[in-house]
């Protein structure tokens, strides 16, 4: 099955300061890929998405790259907040079919 | 106000006792997930159920029995749980179970803690 691997596994930054949280996946067949935040005492919650055709999205001071030749896929998040402290995941899908996530990332920002 | 709806939110259960958690969606969807979610690991996927059939069981012990008695409804059946199985349990929905074209929509979860 799908093996998802995601880095840094904790991540501090300075209010206004940009967050980059990278995860590889293993099957180049997998063609979905979403981001999920979780905040504390909360289910995680779909917060942006992107697909094996195009490259990079945006959305408001977040954005995900995909590069496929190397299977790995980033989030950043420019401007932080301090209501961007949460749990991270990221996720891959072969063939639209059963998400396997990564093992989430703790970013903390500091005001 | 999330769609997900999850019942309690901790729970605190001997060995041996037999308990249920409760999960309710008011999307309309056609799907709905058993995950557990233990510290600093990927969210593990029990159970599916598309449209009140279970349709997959992710080498689960038995200890653990699902039931989907209509679209809406979800529940976790805990019987003699083991100190290992303490995790936050989340229940998800999506508009059918393909996961790449219908997003996941989470509850909060329930706090399990076995004693």
């Amino acid at each position: 099955g799908e093996n998802v691997e995601q880095h840094p596994s904790t991540l501090s930054v300075q209010e206004g300061d940009s967050a980059v949280i990278k995860c590889t996946y293993s099957d180049s067949a997998s063609n979905y890929f979403p981001w999920y935040k979780q905040e504390l005492g909360k289910g995680p919650q779909l917060i942006i998405d992107i697909r094996s055709n195009v490259g990079e999205k945006k959305d408001q001071r977040i954005a995900v790259t995909l590069n496929k030749t190397a299977k790995h896929f980033s989030l950043h998040i420019t401007e932080t907040q301090p209501e961007d402290s949460a749990v991270y995941f990221c996720a891959a899908s072969l063939n639209d079919y059963k998400l396997s996530f990564g093992a989430g990332t703790t970013v903390t920002v500091r005001a | 106000e999330t769609g997900v709806t999850q019942t309690p939110r901790h729970l605190v259960m001997g060995m041996t006792n037999k308990k249920s958690l409760k999960c309710e969606q008011h999307l309309g969807h056609n799907a709905m997930y058993w995950y557990k979610q233990s510290a600093k690991k990927p969210l593990e996927l029990m159970f599916v159920y598309s449209l009140e059939e279970r349709v997959e069981n992710n080498s689960v012990p038995s200890r653990f029995s699902p039931e989907c008695p209509n679209s809406s409804h979800l529940f976790l059946h805990l019987h003699t749980l083991q100190p290992e199985d303490s995790a936050l349990y989340l229940c998800a929905s999506s508009q059918d179970q393909n996961q790449g074209s219908s997003p996941l929509h989470f509850g909060n979860g329930t706090r399990l803690t076995v004693t």
